[in-house]
């Protein structure tokens, strides 16, 4: 069973840049890592996903080390609004169904100004 | 852009009681997911669907919860009877081929038992 661990909790100010880094050492070959943002009273909200090295989109960056123990989520230049909660998933192979997704507590980032 | 829609939103119900919760998922997704999120936790995986069956439900409570997702379409979670320990957010997600796609989720159900 692929289990994460990650920052309870975090906190920063608006226009630095977040680093969240979630390890994963018992990652199986065929995982993905998968981050998830969560606002109070609203349900996760996909933002990113990773296999390998680097991903980058229009929210986030996600760096991915070669033994992909571990994964960082960087969130460049945060604002007030991205004050959430934020999931690291790796997916369970191990699994009959393939790939269910583990959330764990998740970090609860606060951004002040 | 198309979302998962559940209902209701907010439900209110005594202990003992049956309550049924609705998720319809984003057209075309062929993977529907019943999550339970626990105040302060993350979300809990209670059953997987592909289609109309079920592919991994060992984290449901069988013996009050079912689920159906009889057309393989929208999808009904029933508990019966509540108890005080079910209180907490019932998410739905929906995906568009497989467990290895984006799950989308719908905005809950924040179930509270007296």
């Amino acid at each position: 069973l692929a289990k994460t661990t990650q920052p309870i909790s975090m906190d920063s100010y608006e226009g630095q840049e977040v680093n969240i880094t979630c390890s994963h050492n018992n990652i199986a070959t065929n995982d993905y890592i998968t981050w998830y943002q969560q606002f109070p009273s609203q349900g996760p909200r996909f933002i990113i996903q990773g296999y390998k090295t680097k991903v980058t989109n229009e929210v986030a960056s996600l760096f991915i080390p070669a033994d992909r123990k571990s994964s960082t989520l960087s969130l460049p230049r945060v604002s007030l609004s991205d004050t959430a909660v934020y999931y690291c998933l790796v997916g369970d192979s191990r699994l009959n169904s393939g790939y269910a997704l583990n959330f764990g507590k998740g970090t609860s980032l606060l951004v002040t100004p | 852009e198309a979302e998962v829609a559940q209902s209701p939103r907010y439900k209110i119900t005594e202990k003992s009681q049956a309550v049924a919760f609705w998720c319809d998922p984003i057209s075309g997704h062929a993977t529907l997911y019943w999550y339970r999120q626990i105040l302060g936790q993350g979300p809990e995986l209670l059953v997987q669907f592909q289609d109309e069956s079920v592919v991994d439900d060992s984290q449901l409570p069988k013996d009050r919860f079912s689920a159906e997702r009889l057309k393989g379409v929208d999808s009904t979670l029933k508990i019966q009877p509540a108890e005080l320990g079910d209180s907490a957010m019932y998410l739905c997600a929906s995906s568009l081929r497989d467990f290895t796609d984006t799950q989308y989720f719908g905005p809950g159900t924040r179930l509270t038992v007296l």
